[in-house]
């Protein structure tokens, strides 16, 4: 179970867009619309901001969308704000019945 | 409100053993899978195995098979991860996470809500 391919880093300045990328197989991501981002803070627990590729939960803002492309899925954070600075994690269920995470992406906001 | 806490921090010695738990409320125990994931220091997270606590039906990360033990009490609501004999190399923060997989009437797959975590420190 490899896990799925991210930037190691991604930056922007207040107020702009960015997109993290998050490849993966015809086994994971090319094959079910299962994709999932996650939110990390240092010290903290994983949060989840997208669900199902591109839905989102009520508590977190519309300035986190997901969208998916045969076998890469995209996370855009627009009017990108400080509080915003965190690594990022994708994950996407498999056909092991088990899921695989992202390799994980460090927002910096400039 | 729906939780999941975890146990405290643990400091071990190379060959001991060890069981962390994850206790959850604020919803049906026994009708969610929970996940346990790995961080190592300075590292992403890593799927370990995944446990439907009505059933005890369980799966595992085949590079964390044989190397771990993932089990539930229906009783208590709470689940495990336990080490036989730990190592240096199972130093890391461990989190449980509620998998959703039905939601509304579709089917869906999400890991909400986590754990605090449980910090595992092996040393010598």
């Amino acid at each position: 179970q490899s896990a799925l391919t991210q930037p190691a880093s991604v930056s922007g300045s207040p107020g702009q867009s960015i997109t993290i990328s998050c490849t993966g197989t015809s086994s994971d991501v090319g094959n079910y619309n299962y994709v999932s981002w996650y939110q990390q803070h240092p010290g903290k627990a994983p949060k989840l901001m997208i669900y199902d590729v591109s839905n989102r939960p009520s508590e977190v803002s519309n300035r986190f969308s997901g969208s998916k492309s045969g076998n890469t899925a995209s996370l855009t954070i627009s009017g990108l704000q400080a509080e915003d600075e965190a690594d990022y994690y994708c994950s996407s269920y498999t056909s092991s019945t088990i899921e695989v995470f992202g390799t994980g992406t460090k927002v910096t906001v400039l | 409100e729906v939780q999941l806490v975890q146990s405290g921090a643990e400091v071990k010695k190379p060959g001991e053993s060890l069981k962390i738990s994850c206790k959850g409320s604020g919803y049906s125990f026994t009708s969610y899978w929970i996940a346990w994931v790995r961080q190592m220091p300075g590292k992403g997270l890593e799927s370990v195995g995944i446990i439907y606590p009505g059933d005890s039906d369980t799966t595992y990360n085949p590079s964390f098979q044989g190397q771990v033990t993932i089990s539930a009490d229906k009783s208590t609501s709470t689940t495990y991860l336990q080490w036989s004999s730990l190592k240096a190399s199972d130093t890391a923060m461990y989190f449980c996470a509620r998998r959703v997989d039905f939601w509304s009437g579709e089917t869906t797959n999400w890991f909400d809500p986590w754990g605090q975590g449980t910090l595992v420190t092996v040393s010598s």
